[in-house]
C-alpha cells in the first residue's frame, strides 16, 4: 500500500488568491492523480501528473487555472489559481499501487473560498 | 465515455441488517472495479478491488461481485454496524487508460 499525506488539510481563502496543495507519497510512483470533489458530488479527475513531463488535464480543466508540478517520484503540487467560491471543494491526491491496480488516496484538502 | 451510476443515493438501515449497494457502468471494457469508503470530510479508503476477469472479492463482512457483461457490480455488507456509516463509492478503470471514473456514491447510515 501507499501512504499519502497532503498539506494543508483545510484552508479558507479569499476570492482572487491562489493556494498550493502539496502531496507527498511514502514510495516512488510513476503516476500521480489530482481529483476534485465538489460539495455533495463524487470525484472528478483534474489531471494526471508524471514526473519529468507536463501534466495531462481532463476536459474542463486547464493548466492556467490548475498548474501542477511533479519535481520527483514522491511529490506533487496542485495550485488553485485566482480562486472563486465555485472552487470550494475537497482536492484529493491519488497514486496507483505497485501493481498498478489498487488506487490509493490522500486525506484530501478541504478548501473554502469566500 | 464511461458513466458510472450508483443506486440508491442514500440508505438508512437499522443495525444488524444485511444490505446491498448497486453500481452500474455503461462501457463493459473495464480493467478493474474498485469500491471505496469515504467518511465525512475525509479521503477515500479502498475496500475491495475486482479485476475484470474476476466475479467477486470478499473481505470480512464485505463481498463485492462483478458482472462485466451486464455492466453491474454489487457491494454486500453483512450484519451492518453503526461504524459502517459512510459514503460508499464505486469506481471503474477502463482498459484504455489509468483514470478512474467514479459513481455518485451511496450515503449509508446504520442506526443503533
Amino acid at each position: 500500500s501507499a501512504v499519502i499525506s497532503q498539506k494543508p488539510s483545510r484552508d479558507i481563502c479569499q476570492r482572487g488568491t491562489s493556494l498550493t496543495i502539496q502531496c507527498q507519497v511514502d514510495s516512488q510512483v510513476t503516476m500521480m492523480f489530482w481529483y476534485r470533489q465538489q460539495p455533495g458530488q463524487s470525484l472528478t479527475l483534474i489531471a494526471t501528473a508524471n514526473q519529468g513531463s507536463e501534466a495531462t488535464y481532463e476536459s474542463g480543466f486547464v493548466i492556467d487555472k490548475f498548474p501542477i508540478s511533479r519535481p520527483n517520484l514522491t511529490f506533487s503540487t496542485l495550485t488553485v489559481s485566482n480562486m472563486s467560491p465555485e472552487d470550494s471543494s475537497i482536492y484529493l491526491c491519488s497514486v496507483e499501487g505497485r501493481s498498478q491496480e489498487t488506487q490509493y488516496f490522500g486525506p484530501g484538502t478541504r478548501l473554502l473560498v469566500l | 465515455k464511461q458513466e458510472v451510476t450508483q443506486i440508491p443515493a442514500a440508505l438508512s438501515v437499522p443495525e444488524g441488517e444485511n444490505l446491498v449497494l448497486n453500481c452500474s457502468f455503461t462501457d463493459s471494457a473495464i480493467y478493474n472495479l474498485q469500491w471505496f469508503r469515504q467518511d465525512p470530510g475525509k479521503g477515500l479508503t479502498s475496500l475491495l478491488l475486482i479485476q475484470s476477469s474476476q466475479r467477486e472479492q470478499t473481505s470480512g463482512r464485505l463481498n463485492a461481485s462483478l458482472d462485466k457483461s451486464s455492466g453491474r457490480s454489487t457491494l454486500y455488507i453483512a450484519a451492518s454496524q453503526p461504524g459502517d456509516s459512510a459514503t460508499y463509492l464505486c469506481a471503474v478503470k477502463d482498459n484504455a487508460g489509468n483514470m478512474l471514473t467514479f459513481g455518485g456514491g451511496t450515503r449509508l447510515m446504520v442506526k443503533p
